[in-house]
């Protein structure tokens, strides 16, 4: 139980294109999805904290023009990289919590590569 | 704020010898501790956790116990595989439910 995909797994894309990453709670619902950014050889950064029915909540430093965040359903988040750059060029990884017992626990995908050309 | 210090790798141990990497933490109140484990290319799987002092979580041969006298939650296994080889991250959760991670920590197992 408590998985998570993501989709796509892997993407390229052009420079000034919109990327959008897919991140579904498969056998559970969750209130709440974060998304985490992680560069090479170090740790995730969290990147905002999306809630089913209302606004994410985006940590300092994180354009929330540039990176979309939907939760439009308990099950299902996406982040939309608008006008994508190379420096966007990362990867990036969902969690999901779930709604019931153990809120506190998080679940996560399993990362979607991006690279921007 | 909420942190989590980690000890600095890469670490490199050869099969069956034991493993001990250390994990201490700062936050208000009483956080739930976990160490997640990243296979390479992979999202971060959950290995174990701990929601209140004197804990001790356990899976796959893992054991980390949760001391709130020192603060820590180290993770030790008393042999490890080749299999074992991935990055190990300890983490807390607070009170607004975010994870606050530690710095990673690579493991190499070598036969």
């Amino acid at each position: 139980g408590a998985v998570v995909s993501q989709h796509p797994s892997r993407v390229i894309c052009k420079s000034g294109t919109s990327v959008k990453i897919e991140c579904r709670s498969l056998d559970f619902q969750a209130t709440t999805m974060f998304w985490y950014r992680q560069f090479p050889k170090q740790s995730l950064m969290l990147m905002a904290t999306s809630n089913e029915g209302s606004k994410a909540t985006y940590e300092q430093g994180v354009e929330k023009d540039k990176f979309l965040i939907n939760h439009a359903s308990l099950t299902l988040s996406t982040l939309t990289v608008t006008s994508a750059h190379p420096e966007d060029s990362s990867f990036y990884i969902c969690s999901a919590n779930p709604r019931v017992a153990d809120q506190e626990t998080q679940y996560f995908g399993p990362g979607t590569r991006l690279l921007v050309l | 704020g909420d942190s989590v210090t980690q000890m600095e790798g890469p670490v490199t141990l050869s099969e069956e010898a034991f493993l001990t990497i250390n994990c201490t933490y700062t936050a208000t109140g009483y956080p739930s501790l976990f160490w997640y484990v990243q296979y390479p290319g992979e999202g971060l799987q959950l290995l174990l956790k701990a929601t209140k002092a004197d804990d001790k979580g356990s899976n796959k041969g893992f054991e980390a116990t949760y001391r709130k006298e020192t603060t820590s939650f180290h993770l030790e296994k008393g042999s490890v595989q080749v299999s074992d080889s991935a990055v190990y991250f300890c983490a807390l959760s607070g009170s607004a439910r975010q994870l606050t991670f530690g710095s990673g920590t690579q493991l190499t197992v070598l036969p």
